[in-house]
C-alpha cells in the first residue's frame, strides 16, 4: 500500500543535541511538507519542497533544517538552536498536478528532556 | 497575508448535527479543506471544496463556502461518537506547483452519548 512513513514514532533527546526525523513516501508525490503541531496552535509550516534539491522555508523554519536529495525522502533535523523543540511533527506530501490534497504520515512526537 | 481561524472546542449530543466554522483571510485561496485528526495520529482528508463552489455534500458531510465573508463551515449530520476528533480547516494558496497549505488551529469535537 502507498503511503507516508515517519520514524521514529516517539523520540527523546537531551538539550543541546540535534535529532533527525525521517519521512519517506512511496506515492510518487512531488511536493513534501513538514508541520509542527502544538496544543491550541494547530499546524505550523516548517519547510516545504516542491522538487528534488529544492526547498523553501515555512513560517517557523528557525532552528530546523531539511534536505531533499531523493523524491521519496524529506528528513527534518531539529537542531540545538530550536528553543522549544518538544512537539508533534507531521510530514505530508502531495502531487503537483491535480487537486492539492495532502497525505499525512502518522507523526513523530519529540520530547526534549 | 494568510490566517485561518477556528473555535477551539465544540460539544454536541449523539444524533444531533455538528457545525464547525472557519474564517480565512486570503481571497486568493484555490481550494479549502477539512481534515480530521484522531488522538496521536496524522490528519486525514475529509472533504475539500474548490473556491468557485458554494456548497459540497458528501454523505453526512456538508461544506458551505461564503467567499464574500471568507467563511467556511462543515456540517456533520447525525453525529456519532466516532466523530469525536480534532477538525482542521485549511486553505491552499499560491501559483501552480508552489502552493502553500495553511491550517487553522483545529476544533476539538466532543460527542456526548
Amino acid at each position: 500500500d502507498g503511503g507516508i512513513t515517519q520514524s521514529p514514532k516517539y523520540l527523546f533527546r537531551k538539550e543541546g543535541q540535534n535529532v533527525t526525523l525521517s519521512c519517506e513516501q512511496n506515492l510518487n508525490h512531488d511536493a513534501m511538507y513538514w508541520y509542527r503541531q502544538d496544543p491550541g496552535q494547530g499546524l505550523r509550516l516548517i519547510y516545504y519542497s516542491q522538487i528534488v534539491n529544492d526547498f523553501q522555508k515555512g513560517d517557523i523554519a528557525e532552528g530546523y533544517s531539511v534536505s531533499r536529495e531523493k523524491k521519496e525522502s524529506f528528513p527534518l533535523t531539529v537542531t540545538s538552536a530550536q528553543k522549544n523543540p518538544t512537539a508533534f511533527y507531521l510530514c505530508a506530501s502531495r502531487p503537483i498536478q491535480g487537486v492539492n490534497v495532502l497525505t499525512f504520515g502518522a507523526g513523530s512526537r519529540l520530547t526534549v528532556l | 497575508g494568510e490566517d485561518v481561524e477556528q473555535s477551539l472546542f465544540l460539544s454536541v449530543r449523539e444524533g444531533d448535527s455538528s457545525v464547525i466554522n472557519c474564517t480565512y483571510t486570503d481571497s486568493s485561496s484555490t481550494y479549502l479543506y477539512w481534515y480530521k485528526q484522531e488522538p496521536g495520529a496524522g490528519l486525514q482528508l475529509l472533504t475539500y471544496i474548490f473556491s468557485n463552489m458554494d456548497m459540497k455534500q458528501d454523505q453526512r458531510l456538508t461544506v458551505l463556502l461564503n467567499k464574500k465573508d471568507k467563511h467556511l463551515s462543515l456540517r456533520i449530520a447525525d453525529t456519532q461518537t466516532g466523530d469525536s476528533a480534532i477538525y482542521f480547516c485549511a486553505e491552499s494558496i499560491g501559483p501552480g506547483g508552489y502552493q502553500k497549505v495553511t491550517f487553522g488551529t483545529g476544533t476539538k469535537l466532543q460527542v456526548i452519548p
